[in-house]
């Protein structure tokens, strides 16, 4: 089956600790993204990746980081320096060079700070 | 991207259609209509999109007002799975770099009843 993959689907933190989020697909897009979604909220972008070895800063990179380092993968690293990282992180994928670029989602992953 | 207004709830009896309206009276000729959905605790699953032409998948048919300011998403027979909250988005062809980015409004909780 094609499609987007995260892991875990839960995840919980202490304040100060790293954790990193998985995100694979084997649909063959050279676009990843990360979203964050807060309750009741829309998405906001933490950041992109149009091919392997480049990515750029969505509207709310900071405490965030992530690598591109295989086409099939994209991870979100959520720092110390996230200041409030309980939410819902959405992981897409996209052809880019298309001029039609539908976004297929993953599952998510809700990470949790206690 | 171009701002959408959606009702904020609809309720459909199952195996009836779910008639779903979005505006879009400020849409530019370029601009491509999104439908999405997200069940709860999920990520958002594509669903259509259509440009003047109304148009069809196994999910679902599109249909979008000649002057294109509005357009109703169609589920021609609704299930208990199809309760979801459903998206309308509109973006421009060859979107890039950040602006590539999909924004959710809030969208129209549909809820289907037994």
């Amino acid at each position: 089956d094609g499609g987007i993959t995260q892991s875990p689907k839960y995840l919980f933190r202490k304040e100060g600790q790293n954790v990193t989020l998985s995100c694979e697909q084997n649909l063959n897009h050279d676009a990843m993204y990360w979203y964050r979604q807060d309750p009741g909220q829309g998405l906001r972008l933490i950041y992109y990746s149009q091919i392997v070895n480049d990515f750029q800063k969505g509207d709310i990179a900071e405490g965030y980081s992530v690598s591109r380092e295989k086409k099939e993968s994209f991870p979100l690293t959520v720092t110390s320096a996230q200041k409030n990282p309980t939410a819902f992180y959405l992981c897409a994928s996209s052809r880019w060079r298309a001029v039609m670029d539908t976004q297929y989602f993953g599952p998510g992953t809700r990470l949790t700070v206690l | 991207d171009a701002k959408t207004t959606q009702p904020p709830s609809m309720d459909c009896a199952e195996g009836r259609a779910a008639n779903l309206p979005c505006n879009h009276s400020t849409i530019s000729g370029n601009e491509y209509v999104y439908w999405y959905r997200q069940i709860h605790s999920q990520g958002p699953q594509y669903i259509i999109h259509g440009l003047k032409n109304n148009e069809t998948n196994e999910m679902a048919s599109l249909i979008i007002t000649e002057d294109r300011k509005s357009s109703t998403l169609i589920l021609p027979h609704a299930t208990l799975r199809d309760t979801a909250v459903y998206y309308c988005i509109v973006r421009p062809l060859g979107s890039s770099g950040s602006a590539r980015q999909l924004t959710f409004g809030s969208g129209t909780q549909l809820t289907v009843l037994p």
